[in-house]
């Protein structure tokens, strides 16, 4: 069975400045996804990047960027220019592509509170 | 366009008592997944429907079940509820297709007395 684990329950980062969320993986599968969701106090979690296991270019999207290193099965998230609203829970979360990729099924790691400094 | 709506937003149940869920899918998107989420267990899936096909389930009892109807929108319910039921439940719409975003809905928060 698959598991995503996140080592780090909380980070810190002030204003401006620039943070790296960890996230590790097990799995036997050689093609599957991998995103990192956001989830601000109690609103609705949205997807922040996503990255395809067989794709060796790491995703970015605006301020955000992942490390992926699928020999380490390492998938960081780095988060630049860090902005108050950035503060929120991150979840690491994992999808396989088995069944021709039919399911939606994600599972998650238990996440990584990051607050904000101004 | 609206989002995924999830009524009702907060309730509280006695243990024993069922309790049904209900999620409004995205206009257009055909699957939906549920969520429970928990301080100690975190997320995890509990099933997902397509097309009003379950296409997967996660390892909940039977006590927890769904279902989804001709328009895309689906419920859930669980019976004989638990004090270990207290959890948020959160409900994803996609379109469905391989590398489709999941798009969350701000959940039900159920508590179990």
């Amino acid at each position: 069975a698959q598991t995503v684990t996140q080592s780090q329950p909380e980070m810190s980062v002030q204003e401006a400045e620039t943070v790296t969320l960890s996230c590790t993986y097990d799995t036997s599968e050689s093609d599957y996804y991998l995103f990192w969701y956001k989830q601000p106090p109690s609103r609705q979690m949205i997807l922040v990047i996503r990255q395809e296991a067989y794709k060796q270019q790491n995703a970015t999207e605006n301020r955000f960027s992942v490390n992926f290193q699928k020999a380490a099965k390492s998938f960081s998230l780095k988060i630049s220019d860090s902005q108050l609203g950035d503060a929120a829970m991150y979840f690491c979360a994992y999808r396989s592509v088995r069944y021709g990729g039919a399911t939606n099924k994600l599972i998650f790691g238990t996440g990584t509170l990051l607050a904000v400094q101004p | 366009k609206a989002g995924v709506t999830q009524t009702p937003r907060y309730l509280i149940k006695t243990r024993g008592q069922q309790v049904t869920l209900s999620c409004s899918p995205i206009s257009g998107h055909r699957s939906v997944s549920w969520y429970q989420q928990t301080p100690g267990q975190g997320l995890q899936f509990l099933f997902e429907y397509f097309s009003e096909t379950q296409r997967n389930k996660g390892n909940f009892p039977g006590r927890f079940s769904g279902r989804q109807f001709s328009n895309s929108r689906s419920e859930m319910n669980v019976s004989t509820l638990e004090l270990g039921d207290s959890a948020l439940y959160l409900c994803a719409s996609s379109l469905g297709e391989v590398t489709g975003e999941l798009f969350f809905g701000e959940g039900s928060r159920l508590t179990v007395l």
